[in-house]
């Protein structure tokens, strides 16, 4: 089945610092989102691309579309303590299974004061 | 509006024992998800439904998990008999457009002992 390829697994940073993650595929997606997790909550949509090459931001973060369709990355600028969290990437393809979303394992960021 | 209700929000069972989920998705959401979520990875898709048909359950382990939305609002999840490893958080989402409108509830978290 599909899998998503998400680095680093885990970021410890000094507030203040810019973070950037990745996400790639062995396959194509038509839309790639990204989550941010909680502990004891579930994921929550932070940004949403739908085109390639698409760069979109939200606030302190930015995301971009791969021009592959195979990828994909979160930055996110002058990190804050409450940025701490697990980020998941997500890729979705039209079709049968609208909806199913495949996610990424996971990058867990950790920030110093 | 309200968010994903999910009930309980922790259970611990013995294994081959049976446990069941409830989920209330947000008011005329008509697409309801179960996902799966082991401890370090993303969630993984159980099953969609969309009112109260079956969209997707292709990775569900139909020999112990079984899921119903009878009304097309609320759904159940249960598994009978549990194995250890289902010990894990399952995630209830309600969407009305697709992937872009997804709401995840705050999860129930099974331990399996």
């Amino acid at each position: 089945g599909q899998q998503l390829n998400q680095s680093p697994q885990s970021m410890f940073i000094q507030e203040g610092e810019d973070v950037s993650m990745n996400c790639t595929s062995s396959s194509i997606f038509n839309t790639w989102l990204w989550y941010k997790q909680d502990p004891g909550e579930g994921p929550v949509l932070l940004i949403a691309l739908y085109k390639a090459g698409e760069l979109t931001s939200n606030g302190r973060l930015t995301a971009q579309f791969g021009i592959t369709r195979k990828d994909s990355f979160l930055n996110i600028s002058a990190s804050i303590p409450s940025d701490v969290g697990i980020y998941f990437c997500a890729g979705l393809n039209y079709g049968g299974s609208q909806g199913n979303l495949i996610f990424g394992k996971g990058t867990k960021l950790s920030v110093k004061p | 509006e309200a968010g994903v209700a999910q009930s309980p929000r922790y259970k611990i069972i013995e294994k081959r024992q049976s446990v069941a989920f409830w989920c209330n998705p947000i008011s005329g959401h008509a697409t309801l998800y179960w996902y799966q979520q082991i401890l370090g990875q993303g969630p993984k898709l159980l099953i969609q439904f969309q009112n109260n048909g079956v969209v997707d359950d292709s990775q569900l382990p139909k020999d112990r998990f079984s899921a119903e939305r009878l009304k097309g609002v609320d759904s159940t999840l249960k598994i009978q008999p549990a194995k250890l490893e289902d010990s894990a958080v399952y995630l209830c989402a309600s969407s009305t457009r697709g992937a872009l409108g997804y709401t995840f509830g705050s999860g129930t978290r099974l331990t399996v002992v």
